[in-house]
């Protein structure tokens, strides 16, 4: 079974440049997200699509922030002019609501994309 | 608001200690649900447990336990003669719609040999 998976897994970039993260969620799964980590700190949500609709977005999410999931699969996550302040683990999960009756709500999460904006 | 405190920055015990990890959260909402999960040094987040907020029943799952109060607004994680491999990141998690999870800052425990 095929988990998620996030390409690439690291990234370093100079200031102004724009990165593009993938991710690819579990196939039979409805639901991904996107999620945010700092050192130190827990998993801060910045969005999610159930199959191709983006149903919600944080306000961490600026402008320079777009994510997409176009035929309701894999995932991009797009960060235009990086700043240093950009840099962080960007972590894609996946979920299944389709079967309510063996919802449990739990998140599969990939290994990460570390992004390090210089 | 939704928010989870996790208290405890780092935690080191000895191997075979038991060790609790506290997690309080703050909620509006009458429904919903209570999450831990473990990250470890690799880095990928591992789905431990869930928990209805109408479900106070605690859990056991071999040397885990789990105490939800919601008198104290509470969701305690006990691990039972610590391994090793028990060393991680530790994150408590809160959902009241399923659609956004709220993580608390998480706990590091380190189990010593």
């Amino acid at each position: 079974d095929t988990g998620v998976s996030q390409d690439p897994r690291h990234k370093i970039t100079k200031r102004g440049q724009n990165v593009t993260f993938r991710c690819d969620p579990i196939s039979e799964h409805n639901r991904l997200y996107w999620y945010r980590q700092t050192l130190g700190q827990g998993p801060e949500f910045l969005t999610y699509f159930q199959n191709e609709a983006q149903l919600e977005k944080s306000r961490l999410l600026s402008d320079r922030f777009s994510a997409e999931r176009p035929k309701g699969s894999f995932s991009t996550l797009e960060i235009q002019r990086t700043e240093q302040g950009d840099s962080a683990m960007y972590l894609c999960a996946s979920s299944s609501t389709l079967h309510r009756d063996r919802y449990t709500g739990e998140l599969f999460f990939g290994e990460g994309s570390r992004l390090t904006v210089l | 608001a939704q928010k989870v405190t996790q208290a405890q920055t780092e935690i080191s015990v000895v191997e075979k200690e038991d060790v609790t990890l506290d997690c309080v959260y703050e909620t509006r909402d009458t429904t919903y649900y209570l999450f831990w999960y473990k990250q470890p040094p690799s880095g990928e987040l591992v789905f431990l447990i869930r928990r209805n907020s109408f479900d106070e029943q605690n859990e056991i799952s071999g040397r885990y336990s789990w105490n939800f109060q919601k008198s104290t607004s509470s969701f305690n994680f006990t691990i039972t003669a610590s391994q090793v491999v028990d060393s991680a990141v530790y994150f408590c998690a809160l959902s009241a719609t399923g659609n956004q999870f709220y993580f608390g800052t998480g706990t590091s425990l380190t189990v010593i040999p």
